[in-house]
């Protein structure tokens, strides 16, 4: 069975300071894709960062970085300086060949001043 | 461009009534979808079709219906509304879905109710 599991149902963090997000998942497939979505108050689901399983080098894109350890089939995203505007549900999911986009139950992140 | 749109963005619907939730995309793509999402929960894929004339089932098919006789439209059809069917609906567009690193681009959302 392909699932994803995101462990913290909701988390905080200081404006300024930096906050991990955790996702496992599980997959007999050897080539995937990795994602995390960002669903802000207004329900609009935003791609914040996105891993190609067969790249071991870690994607950042600016204050998001992930830790993928392919192994262990863990995908979490580290979000650095963190900003008000950072508040949200974020999603990890994950795409294979069978087209079927799989998410996890998602984080609430809170960003407090 | 405007992206993904869907129509409404909120209905209430009667135990067995029938609707159809509308999708467009103005993009080109070829992959479309349509995923549900219940209170507190991740997204679920109910259909996708992978270019106009061709649908698959997800997740979660039961109780829906879809069609593709465009590129642009995407249309998801409920023929007997059940309270279990209560969710937001989302529809959604890649340029290419198999095997891809391709984004995937949401629409807005529909909020439907069953009572």
């Amino acid at each position: 069975a392909q699932t994803v599991t995101q462990s913290q149902p909701e988390m905080s963090v200081q404006e300024a300071e930096t906050v991990t997000l955790s996702c496992t998942y599980d997959t007999s497939e050897n080539n995937y894709y990795l994602f995390w979505y960002k669903q802000p108050p207004s329900r609009q689901m935003i791609l914040v960062i996105r891993q190609e399983a067969y790249k071991q080098q870690n994607a950042t894109e600016n204050r998001f970085s992930v830790n993928f350890q392919k192994a262990a089939k863990s995908f979490s995203l580290k979000i650095s300086d963190s900003q008000l505007g950072d508040t949200a549900m974020y999603f990890c999911a994950f795409i294979t060949n069978n087209n079927d986009m799989r998410f996890g139950a998602g984080t609430r992140l809170t960003v407090k001043p | 461009n405007a992206g993904v749109t869907q129509t409404p963005k909120f209905r209430i619907l009667k135990i067995g009534q029938s609707m159809t939730l509308q999708c467009t995309q103005d993009m080109n793509h070829n992959y479309m979808y349509w995923y549900r999402q219940d209170p507190g929960m991740g997204l679920k894929l109910i259909y996708y079709s992978v270019g106009a004339g061709i649908t698959d089932k997800g997740e979660v098919p039961n109780g829906y219906n879809v069609s593709r006789s465009t590129t642009e439209d995407f249309p998801l059809r409920l023929e007997l509304a059940a309270p279990s069917q209560t969710s937001v609906y989302f529809c959604a567009s890649s340029y290419d879905g198999t095997y891809s690193y391709n984004e995937q681009f949401f629409g807005p959302g529909t909020r439907l109710t069953v009572l």
